[in-house]
């Protein structure tokens, strides 16, 4: 059973450029998140799906990052008009939602941006 | 709101001490889910425990052993006879719902040869 993968593992841009970022889950996986990590602090929440439908973003940091699960098994991140304040490493994890209890969120390597 | 302490930010110990690093947790609801997870150099979240707040009992796993006490709004992890593989970050994390996990900021762990 392969784990969560993602990629690019790094990533590096100038600022006001758009990045897109890939997420491939444990496949029996429904459920997807997104999250953004900084330099010594915890992980942030950012938004996650469940199959194809987008059931949390108010978390989103702006409107200029949005993401995308189209058909219920990878997922995409996508920063418009990068600026110096995203470069951070953005994490991914996926689980199995089978019963009402908050299920194990297993993670990917992440991806680290760096907004020059 | 729920919210996560990890009060200690770095800890040093020699190889084949214990150490216990602790997390303070914040919530308003009853039913709730605590994790740990270790995040070595290399970077990647790796899942250690999940605990649901109707269960108390402390658990074992090796050398690693979790004690969550709801009195105290606590959920700390000890390491027995520390390794230097066991060098790593640690978050502790809380769960209400199924969707939103808040992370605390993390121990630096780091333990000598």
């Amino acid at each position: 059973d392969t784990g969560v993968s993602q990629n690019p593992r790094h990533k590096i841009t100038k600022r006001g450029q758009n990045v897109t970022f890939r997420c491939d889950p444990i496949s029996e996986h429904n459920r997807l998140y997104w999250y953004r990590q900084t330099l010594g602090q915890g992980p942030e929440f950012l938004t996650y799906f469940q199959n194809e439908a987008q059931l949390e973003k108010s978390r989103l940091l702006s409107d200029r990052f949005s993401a995308e699960r189209p058909k219920g098994s990878f997922s995409t991140l996508e920063i418009q008009r990068t600026e110096q304040g995203d470069s951070a490493m953005y994490l991914c994890a996926s689980s199995l939602m089978t019963s009402g209890e908050t299920d194990t969120q297993y993670f990917g390597p992440g991806t680290r941006l760096t907004v020059l | 709101a729920q919210k996560v302490t990890q009060a200690q930010t770095e800890i040093s110990v020699v190889e084949k001490e214990d150490v216990t690093l602790d997390c303070v947790y914040e919530t308003r609801d009853t039913t709730y889910y605590l994790f740990w997870y270790k995040q070595p150099p290399s970077g990647e979240l790796v899942f250690l425990i999940r605990r649901n707040s109707f269960d108390e009992q402390n658990e074992i796993s090796g050398r690693y052993s979790w004690n969550f006490q709801k009195s105290t709004s606590s959920f700390n992890f000890t390491i027995t006879a520390s390794q230097v593989v066991d060098s790593a970050v640690y978050f502790c994390a809380l769960s209400e719902y199924a969707n939103d996990m808040r992370f605390g900021a993390g121990t630096r762990l780091t333990v000598k040869p």
